[in-house]
């Protein structure tokens, strides 16, 4: 099957810091999504995001799938930005819908 | 528009009872998914139903089952429980293919 790593694992930063996280995946997608997941365990979704580049607010998320990997921008980290963050990738594959989910990275934001 | 909903929230089952999970996707979603979260093992994919249809199935074993009905709620029973089942199992739903998949809040189950 697809593999999805993500880096790094865990991450710490002041309050206001920039950050980067980053997606590789093993083989082409047909969807790519980040979330964000709460601390009940909901995950919320950031991005629908298999090519090119997408802003929210202070987000950003850009996806070079010719290359297999996706970045997640966090600028001006506040303490609400804490949590897990994970990337899952839909393989291309006709009629395959499902998500295969990277390991996450673990976000502190530290006021 | 109402997001997916899933029931119960939270649930307790000794070892050896069964369980059933409900969702029911976002109003005109036809596609529903199942995954379980553990801390060891993440995010895995538990089966995936389209039209009342099972169209993929995860690696777990046939203790695991689900159904989607005519109105795209969809249920997941586990049979036989075992303390390893204790997870959070979370369900998404989707228009239509390879469009973006929105997840509940999800169930907690703990087996004791």
């Amino acid at each position: 099957g697809i593999q999805v790593e993500q880096s790094p694992p865990d991450l710490i930063l002041q309050e206001g810091a920039n950050s980067t996280l980053r997606c590789n995946f093993s083989d082409s997608v047909n969807n790519l999504q980040w979330f964000h997941q709460n601390p009940w365990g909901q995950l919320i979704n950031l991005f629908y995001i298999p090519s090119g580049t997408k802003q929210n607010g202070r987000l950003s998320a850009t996806t070079v799938a010719t290359e297999r990997y996706s970045l997640l921008y966090i600028s001006s980290s506040q303490t609400t930005d804490s949590g897990v963050y994970f990337c899952a990738v839909v393989k291309a594959n006709f009629g395959n819908e499902k998500l295969t989910f990277g390991t996450g990275t673990r976000l502190t934001i530290i006021p | 528009k109402a997001g997916v909903t899933q029931t119960p929230r939270y649930l307790i089952k000794t070892r050896g009872q069964q369980v059933t999970l409900s969702c029911s996707p976002i109003s005109g979603h036809r596609s529903v998914s199942w995954y379980q979260q553990t801390p060891g093992q993440g995010l895995q994919f538990l089966f995936e139903y389209f039209s009342e249809t099972q169209r993929n199935k995860g690696n777990f074993p046939g203790r695991f089952s689900g159904r989607q009905f005519s109105n795209s709620r969809s249920e997941m029973n586990v049979s036989t429980l075992e303390l390893g089942d204790s997870a959070l199992y979370l369900c998404a739903s989707s228009l239509q293919f390879r469009t973006e998949q929105y997840f509940g809040p999800g169930t907690r189950l703990t087996v004791t």
